[in-house]
């Protein structure tokens, strides 16, 4: 059982918007502002998304955007496309560790 | 371009010890911190450790599921990090990846900015 509880699946079509939801509790995601959001395609590395709960690195496209409330963090892809469909994974710092969710697959249809 | 190239993975026994390499291209590898995080096989992401720069002293942090079995270290001149991993078991079976921090004055290395593709652990008898 993971730290960080997400959905197992969302699925949007193409140009909708969706969001992955993670939540934690007081100690992880409510605690800190320290959540990260990963994109898993089949077979290869994760790539960031998102850190700090909301930022971008560079090359992230800003379709992509994280928020958090209370011990909730989101993630909200806008303009669904194709190559979205992919494993969508969250983290946080918590007491000198990391935790994750078991992550969400999304589907686009 | 910053690259990260995971090495040293392959099959062995419960018991016995491993040691991967990350090298590192592509940026000054001793001002930033480096991680190992891994995948069991249709799995999800598990965070394992990651090692500070020397900067903020080269100190180490570890999942509870690894510490003292694994151990984090670093070499500067070579520009490689290394995940050494003794008492292996078969729950250790994954894919490892090593990643760096996005910038330099991140001192922790709780997430990963950069990730290389990959090196697989499999643990069996």
């Amino acid at each position: 059982q993971s730290a960080l509880t997400q959905p197992a699946s969302v699925s949007g079509s193409p140009g909708q918007s969706i969001t992955i939801s993670c939540t934690g509790t007081s100690s992880d995601v409510g605690g800190y502002n320290y959540v990260s959001w990963y994109q898993q395609h089949p077979g290869k590395a994760p790539k960031l998304m998102i850190y700090d709960v909301s930022n971008r690195p560079s090359g992230v496209s800003n379709r992509f955007s994280g928020s958090k409330s209370g011990n909730t963090a989101s993630l909200t892809i806008s303009g669904l496309q194709a190559e979205d469909e992919a494993d969508y994974y969250c983290s946080s710092y918590t007491s000198s560790s990391g935790v994750f969710g078991g992550g969400t697959k999304l589907t686009v249809l | 371009e910053v690259q990260l190239v995971e090495s040293g993975g392959g099959l062995v026994k419960p018991g016995r010890s491993l040691r991967l390499s990350c090298t590192a291209s592509g940026f000054t590898f001793g001002d930033y911190a480096m991680s190992w995080f891994r995948q069991a096989p249709g799995k999800g992401l598990e965070w394992v450790g990651f090692i500070r720069s020397k900067a903020y002293g080269g100190t180490t942090e570890y999942a509870a599921s690894v510490k003292g079995r694994f151990t984090i270290s670093r070499d500067d001149s070579k520009s490689i990090a290394y995940l050494q991993m003794n008492s292996l078991k078969t729950e250790d079976t994954a894919v490892y990846y090593c990643t760096r921090v996005l910038y330099y004055y991140d001192s922790s290395g709780y997430y990963g900015g950069y990730w290389g593709q990959g090196t697989l652990v499999t643990v069996s008898s």
